[in-house]
């Protein structure tokens, strides 16, 4: 069974890069189907697509954060990651990471990590 | 790209039935038949509950279906029971390899 963990720091500065990882274990990360995400949910409020990456580096982001964000992964060690930077309060949320199947759905989840963004 | 917009609220007795509605454009809801739902208790990782607008993944009751009609998708689950009680949320392939989700419904069981 596959899983997915996050990790990272808990509270970045305003301004600063927000740097998160997620470790998959439980099954390869290579795969024609098998895309990689991360996905966010403010405090009350709905989920977000920041942007997914296939195993082979190519990556896709939301319109709006493109600027700000970058996704990596490493598929020798099992993980991959997320680089926002600039950060601000409205980037405070709960970040997840996610398998997606054919980049049209998502199958596989992480339990979350909350980011806070406060001096 | 906007989100997809959902009632915010929704409810139900105890094995009764009840449908979420899921708005979105030509652009995405309309133009593929990729529509997810998902389940999302408080606290907890979402849970995908339908894909491909229709089809269940193994171990999701048949409680759950999925449809669409033009630019609006739907969520029913029937026989409502205590457990079903969470968030809904749902996402849409949206073109030009980007994502969108729905705004979220809360279901409650009365």
């Amino acid at each position: 069974q596959l899983q997915l963990q996050e990790s990272g720091p808990g509270l970045v500065k305003p301004s600063e890069t927000l740097s998160l990882t997620c470790s998959v274990s439980g099954g390869s990360m290579i795969s024609d189907n098998y895309y990689w995400g991360w996905i966010r949910q403010p405090p009350g409020k709905g989920l977000e697509w920041i942007g997914s990456i296939y195993y082979t580096g190519t990556t896709y982001y939301k319109s709006s954060l493109k600027s700000r964000v970058t996704i990596s992964v490493d598929t020798s060690n099992n993980h991959f990651s997320l680089h926002v930077n600039s950060v601000t309060a409205a980037d405070t949320a709960m970040y997840y990471c996610a398998k997606l199947h054919s980049f049209f759905w998502t199958d596989y989840w992480g339990q979350g990590i909350l980011v806070t963004v406060s001096a | 790209q906007s989100a997809l917009t959902q009632p915010p609220s929704a409810s139900g007795s105890p094995g009764q039935s009840v449908t979420i509605s899921c708005t979105g454009t030509s652009s995405d809801v309309g133009g593929y038949n990729l529509v997810s739902w998902y389940q999302h208790h408080p606290g907890k990782a979402p849970k995908l509950m339908i894909y491909d607008v229709t089809k269940r993944p193994s171990g999701v009751p048949d409680r759950f279906s999925g449809s669409k009609s033009g630019n609006t998708a739907s969520l029913t689950v029937s026989g409502l029971q205590a457990e079903d009680e969470a968030d809904y949320y749902c996402g849409s392939y949206g073109g030009s390899n980007n994502f969108v989700f729905g705004t979220g419904t809360r279901v409650t069981v009365l």
